[in-house]
């Protein structure tokens, strides 16, 4: 089956940039999606089809797609952006769902 | 307004059945798939099943497969998701979600909790 790879936390100081990374094999060639889940709350969809925003998401928020790695980006980390962050594709061979290990975002 | 709300969540001795349902508002369930996502305690989302818009086409993760069994009912705009043999591994929140075109999980509801204990 098909595996997403994620590094478990990252930490970033308010103001700066976070990445968070998605490696899977040949990843580039399927359609990334992010979410972010803050306890207690539903998953939101901050970022879908590798780099395109649903509406009321702020432009903070991108993502990059290509060859083994997907990427989310938040621009000017705030305080309030702390959660756990998951990518998501589908896996057309088993015709399931495949969610990344998740990463938790600490904002020093 | 638009809203998928799960109910049914409850404490199960293993071995034993439960069955929670997802409730939904705003748009029409037979119009959409509808999946089942979890998360056990400490540990990441795991996707669990679908039901799909139309003919109500079925899929299971290999941990669910022939425990759990998926179903929508149109009259009630609603999704079920029953779990026979339920192991202590099944401890989780479960969510249901909406599927848009390309696989992309847009709205999600707030999750029900299922914990199977002795």
């Amino acid at each position: 089956s098909y595996v997403l790879t994620q590094p478990p936390s990252v930490s970033v100081a308010p103001g700066q940039t976070a990445r968070i990374s998605c490696g899977g094999n040949n990843i580039g060639s399927n359609s990334v999606h992010w979410y972010h889940h803050k306890p207690g709350q539903a998953p939101v969809l901050v970022v879908f089809d590798d780099s395109d925003r649903p509406s009321g998401i702020p432009e903070r928020f991108s993502g990059s797609n290509s060859g083994n790695t997907a990427t989310l980006t938040i621009s000017r980390v705030e305080v309030g952006d702390e959660a756990d962050f998951y990518c998501q594709v589908w896996d057309s061979h088993t015709d399931q769902q495949v969610f990344g290990g998740g990463t938790k975002l600490t904002v020093l | 307004q638009v809203q998928l709300v799960e109910s049914g969540g409850d404490l199960v001795k293993p071995g034993g059945s439960l069955r929670v349902s997802c409730k939904v508002s705003g748009f029409s369930v037979s119009d959409y798939y509808i999946h089942w996502i979890r998360q056990a305690p400490g540990k990441g989302l795991e996707w669990v099943s679908y039901v799909s818009s139309g003919p109500a086409y079925t899929n299971y993760a290999d941990s669910v497969k022939g425990r759990f069994t998926i179903s929508r009912d149109d009259a009630k705009n609603s999704v079920e998701l029953l779990m026979n043999s339920l192991r202590v591994e099944d401890t989780a929140v479960y969510y249901c979600a909406r599927r848009l075109a390309t696989e992309r999980l847009d709205l999600w509801g707030q999750g029900t909790l299922v914990t199977v204990s002795a």
